[in-house]
């Protein structure tokens, strides 16, 4: 059976702050690994892909992956109310075709 | 922008009866995938399909589900004799045409099934 856990929260940090989103996967063949945003009642939006150890930044997102600890994360730098979402980790397999499996995902309150 | 649309935004359907949804690309695309998320829970995968065909599909994807490509273009998903237990919202996503990678999947606005 193919996990993916993150910690619910809500994770609450004031507005400027830096946001440190977990996840861990079981899937040692897990190979590409995504992070979406999802406001309430609205489809999921991606944020980040990464696919190899190590940081990626893009813009105020860095994705981090350690594949040998199984776990992948997300940091939100200077985090505005507008980032306040809940953050969802998926993985999935290299092969085409082949399904996202999803986290619970990770609720995130920026407070001005 | 997502690059696929979903029709109806709001399904509400009697108990028993058949749904159809449908995903609606903007442009040409060969992958296609349906998700469901059931309210407060997490996004649930369902089935892949490639070049008109199912690529993979989940446990949750039994008899009651099928998917077709009726006209070539809209991707649909029909429901068979619905249960109150298949309310969620359910989405299509794909990758980007013409993106070096296949991996990525975006998600179309999706449709909220209420069944009574």
């Amino acid at each position: 059976q193919k996990e993916v856990e993150q910690n619910s929260g809500p994770l609450s940090v004031p507005e400027g702050a830096i946001a440190s989103l977990n996840c861990t996967y079981s899937d040692r063949g897990s190979q590409s690994f995504f992070w979406y945003r999802q406001y309430s009642g609205k489809s999921p939006e991606l944020i980040m892909s990464i696919y190899s150890n190590g940081d990626k930044e893009d813009g105020r997102f860095t994705a981090q992956l350690n594949k040998a600890s199984q776990y992948v994360s997300l940091l939100i730098r200077d985090s505005q109310p507008s980032d306040s979402a809940t953050y969802l980790c998926a993985v999935k397999t290299n092969q085409a075709g082949t399904a996202l499996i999803f986290g619970k995902g990770t609720t995130l309150s920026v407070s001005s | 922008e997502p690059e696929v649309t979903q029709t109806p935004s709001h399904q509400v359907t009697q108990m028993g009866q058949e749904v159809i949804l449908r995903c609606v690309p903007i442009s040409n695309h060969l992958y296609f995938y349906w998700y469901r998320q059931i309210l407060g829970q997490k996004v649930e995968f369902l089935v892949s399909f490639y070049n008109n065909e199912i690529s993979e599909k989940s446990e949750i994807f039994d008899d009651q589900f099928s998917v077709e490509r009726p006209d070539g273009s809209n991707f649909t998903l029909k429901i068979r004799s619905t249960k109150l237990e298949d309310s969620a919202m359910y989405f299509c996503a794909s990758p980007h045409v013409g993106e070096a990678t296949t991996d990525t999947q975006y998600f179309g606005p999706g449709t909220r099934l209420t069944v009574l």
